[in-house]
């Protein structure tokens, strides 16, 4: 079964330090994409960044980075120097297989930023 | 290009009454996908498009709940015969279909949130 797992329902930061998001995932195609999305209060899903499983490094872009640990099976965020700006509702996603376009979603993780 | 567009951004209805939602896609995205989002839970997925061709639909869905697609651009969601837990955000999101890191994201709409009284 393809299921995506993230067991922390809220964080908490100071602002400007690092904080790590988990996200776990299950799947038996050897072929997947995995997703980060940052969803604040106002509703819209914004895409952060992606690792597909054939990546050798793992993915950056600016403050965030994903610690893709395979054999782990797990995709942790890792947002750098955080800012207020930063606190919202965050999914980690999977599209499992080449031949299909669809994301399964874990719960997502509720992050706060304190000044 | 104004990005996914939804129609209406809210919706309040009666149980039993039918609604139907709309989304217009990033013009050049060939797949169109529809989610289903509860509070404080993650979206889940519905159904998706590639063009006009419906390619999967959740085992999950009620057959109260139909998409359409029918010329490989807008989308619309009906969903006959309302119920309470029908309540939720309804997603819509487009990605284009091809290789390399920046194919396959989805970019999604602002939603439709449906309230079943």
């Amino acid at each position: 079964a393809q299921k995506i797992t993230q067991t922390q329902p809220g964080m908490f930061v100071q602002e400007k330090e690092a904080v790590t998001l988990d996200c776990t995932y299950d799947t038996s195609d050897p072929s997947y994409g995995l997703f980060w999305y940052k969803q604040p209060s106002s509703g819209e899903m914004i895409f952060l960044i992606y690792q597909g499983s054939y990546d050798q490094q793992n993915a950056t872009e600016g403050r965030y980075s994903l610690n893709f640990q395979k054999a782990r099976k797990s995709a942790n965020l890792v947002i750098s120097a955080s800012q207020l700006g930063d606190s919202a509702m965050y999914f980690c996603a999977m599209r499992a297989g080449s031949n299909t376009g669809k994301l399964i979603f874990g719960q997502g993780t509720t992050l706060q930023v304190k000044p | 290009d104004t990005g996914v567009s939804q129609d209406p951004r809210h919706k309040i209805t009666k149980r039993g009454q039918n609604v139907t939602f709309r989304c217009d896609p990033i013009s050049e995205h060939n797949r169109l996908y529809w989610y289903r989002q509860t509070l404080g839970q993650g979206p889940e997925f519905l159904t998706y498009f590639q063009n006009e061709a419906q390619l999967e639909k959740s085992r999950l869905l009620s057959d109260r709940f139909s998409a359409e697609r029918p010329k490989g651009s807008f989308s619309t969601l009906e969903i006959q015969r309302t119920e309470q837990g029908d309540s939720a955000m309804y997603l819509c999101a487009s990605s284009l279909r091809g290789r390399g890191p920046g194919a396959n994201v989805l970019t999604f709409g602002a939603g439709s949130r449906l309230t079943v009284l």
